[in-house]
């Protein structure tokens, strides 16, 4: 593993379905973060995690969950899954407090 | 509320400069981020200012105005390969990262 790895890539998923996006980091970086990413929309923040143990929530984190058991994980379930949550989620990790991400390479998901 | 303007596309031409403005009107103020994001990739960081005026890395440049809550991304001898969108966004007092939509730049030969 290189940097942070996402997966899957790409999935799609009937609606009230469950799905966790699974994302992991090699770089031992403090800071975890989720975002959605939708067309003319800037990066929103769903939830994030300062350090192992300890998770926030983002500006848009209704329907999602996050749990950060140690460094490396940071997955983001959907509990039961909605058509508004077709979109491509970007997994990102940071030292602390900088504002230099490294992303993964995005999971791109549609409800149907 | 917190806010992240730039334009939605440009065009430019190979070899020539073109300039990305961005506005921003942000609770608090920890820094200014340009990122570079190519169609179907994740976005890759470019640049970061934090105090007032011009940052050089190579062909790319980034500019503040804190007072005016202005940044801009200057790009340099364009090349093809600087086709992409060109994300600004800001740091909040919170320390969180507030995105502006991103502006699709699309470089012409």
């Amino acid at each position: 593993i290189a940097g942070i790895t996402q997966a899957p890539t790409s999935q799609i998923l009937a609606a009230g379905r469950r799905m966790t996006l699974r994302c992991t980091q090699d770089m031992r970086h403090n800071a975890m973060y989720w975002y959605r990413q939708d067309l003319g929309l800037g990066l929103r923040l769903i939830h994030y995690s300062n350090t192992a143990g300890t998770t926030g929530k983002g500006e848009v984190p209704d329907g999602y969950s996050v749990s950060r058991a140690n460094t490396d994980d940071f997955p983001l379930t959907l509990a039961s899954a909605v058509p508004s949550q077709t979109s491509v989620y970007f997994c990102a990790s940071s030292g602390d407090n900088t504002g230099e991400l490294f992303f993964g390479e995005g999971s791109r998901l549609t409800v149907l | 509320g917190q806010n992240i303007d730039q334009p939605t596309e440009m065009t430019a031409t190979e070899g020539a400069i073109v300039q990305i403005n961005c506005t921003y009107q942000t609770s608090g103020f920890n820094g200014l981020f340009w990122y570079q994001q190519h169609a179907g990739e994740a976005p890759t960081f470019l640049s970061y200012n934090v105090l007032d005026g011009l940052e050089e890395k190579g062909r790319f440049s980034s500019f503040l105005s804190r007072s005016k809550g202005y940044s801009y991304l200057l790009l340099k001898e364009l090349q093809m390969k600087d086709s992409a969108s060109y994300l600004c966004a800001v740091m909040d007092s919170n320390y969180q990262l507030i995105w502006g939509a991103g502006t699709k730049l699309i470089i012409k030969p």
